[in-house]
């Protein structure tokens, strides 16, 4: 079964500080793979995608991530934390369905909560 | 541009009240779906449709009902509000089977 494990349900960082947090993804063809992030109250926006080739992503905000397939991983990554970034992150996989394809589903991770310290 | 609209934004229900959140999209995208955010769960598959007239169960479909008669909306329908039904939900669209996904502000709904 597709699933998406985040095993980091809060992570405290200081701003200026790196961050990375992590995604791990179990699914048995190449995955379609998101970072959105949700500030509190508000919907979610999407950070970055993975399809195919380049297996470094650029997203928005100065995020990036990493398809690694051997590690079944798609950890989240930016050099300096700004207090802005304090919000919640999920990682999802495009679900494969009945009708071929994602069909725009999607499964989440329970995401991780990102505190960020002045 | 307008892109996913729920509506209502915040609703409180009795037990046992049915009502409908409603979902608009005007991006003329083929896909649309529904899920519910609860604390510590992520977001849930509720149901979906992959163009009008057909919609599918996602994961947690049970008290729920959709229809899709337009490509633009996806009302999902609660028949008899439960306090397990107290959560956020948001609607979603996708224009290709295969692409991101655009969400709604979500619908914050509590039922006593």
């Amino acid at each position: 079964a597709q699933s998406v494990t985040q095993p980091d349900i809060h992570i405290t960082v200081s701003e200026g500080a790196s961050l990375e947090l992590r995604c791990n993804y179990s699914y048995g063809a190449t995955p379609y793979l998101f970072w959105y992030v949700q500030s509190p109250g508000q919907g979610l926006q999407l950070l970055l995608k993975y399809f195919s080739g380049d297996t470094l992503v650029q997203g928005i905000k100065g995020f990036e991530a990493e398809f690694k397939r051997s590690q079944s991983s798609f950890n989240l990554r930016k050099p300096s934390v700004h207090w802005s970034d304090a919000a919640e992150y999920f990682c999802a996989v495009g679900a494969w369905g009945w009708y071929g394809g994602s069909q725009g589903n999607l499964i989440f991770g329970k995401g991780t909560k990102l505190s960020v310290k002045p | 541009n307008a892109g996913v609209t729920q509506t209502p934004k915040f609703q409180v229900l009795k037990t046992g009240q049915s009502m409908t959140l409603q979902c608009a999209q005007d991006m003329n995208h083929e896909y649309m779906s529904w899920y519910r955010q609860d604390p510590g769960m992520g977001l849930r598959l509720i149901h979906y449709s992959v163009g009008a007239g057909i919609t599918d169960q996602g994961e947690v479909p049970n008290g729920y009902n959709v229809s899709r008669s337009t490509t633009e909306d996806f009302p999902l329908r609660l028949l008899s509000a439960a306090p397990s039904q107290t959560s956020v939900y948001f609607c979603a669209s996708a224009g290709d089977s295969n692409t991101e996904a655009f969400f709604g502000q979500g619908t914050r709904l509590t039922v006593v």
